[in-house]
């Protein structure tokens, strides 16, 4: 079966310092794993994509086929990173996202 | 340009009625998607739409759920019988070409069944 995992529903973190947001996938083949937010009142968007391999706003997130996982890090969280983050995966063309991980960045 | 766009923002309704909720594309994105997501979780998949025809409607929960895209631009996603169940903010997205291509959501729409 195909399913995201995200095992933290709140994860509060002081500005400055590392940020780990957890994510297991389930999937029999070779998926494409996503990392989405939603800034309060904002749509969701697309933060970055494992095919990339890009840092966006600081984030990274490395697909480990052998854990099954696609965490999302950040070394250093900043006050704006506060939002709400959703792992998903895509096969067969539609997207299976996770519950979602409220990240709270403290002053 | 303008992004995706769905109306009503907010629709509330009564058990047993019908709704309809709209969704409007970016211009050219020949594929759309709906999602349903309930509170506390995360977005739902129910339908997928590559042109006018529903490519994989493997998530629409059950028969009175539909969904129309009868020009390949506009689609509305129809309910009937409404449930309380039923409520939850529904979204919209679409994306350039195939499957593949990154989707862009709409703000959604909250339907609220009273």
């Amino acid at each position: 079966a195909q399913r995201v995992t995200q095992p933290e529903k709140l994860l509060s973190v002081f500005k400055g310092a590392p940020v780990e947001l957890k994510c297991n996938y389930s999937y029999s083949g070779s998926p494409e794993l996503f990392w989405y937010v939603q800034y309060s009142r904002q749509r969701l968007q697309l933060l970055l994509r494992h095919i990339s391999r890009e840092s966006i706003k600081g984030f990274t997130a490395d697909l480990n086929k052998g854990e099954t996982s696609f965490h999302l890090k950040k070394p250093f969280a900043q006050e704006e990173d506060s939002a709400m983050y959703y792992c998903a995966l895509r096969g067969n063309d539609k997207i299976i996202f996770g519950k979602g991980t409220r990240l709270h960045i403290l002053p | 340009g303008a992004g995706v766009s769905q109306t009503p923002s907010n629709k509330v309704t009564e058990k047993g009625k019908y709704v309809e909720l709209r969704c409007d594309p970016i211009s050219g994105h020949t594929a759309l998607y709906w999602y349903r997501q309930s509170l506390g979780q995360g977005p739902e998949f129910l339908i997928y739409f590559q042109g006018t025809g529903a490519a994989d409607d493997s998530g629409l929960p059950n028969d009175r759920f539909f969904a129309v895209r009868p020009e390949g631009s506009v689609s509305t996603l129809k309910i009937q019988r409404t449930e309380r169940g039923d409520s939850a903010v529904y979204l919209c997205a679409s994306s350039e070409g195939g499957g593949s291509g990154e989707q862009y959501f709409g703000p959604g729409t909250r339907l609220t069944v009273t």
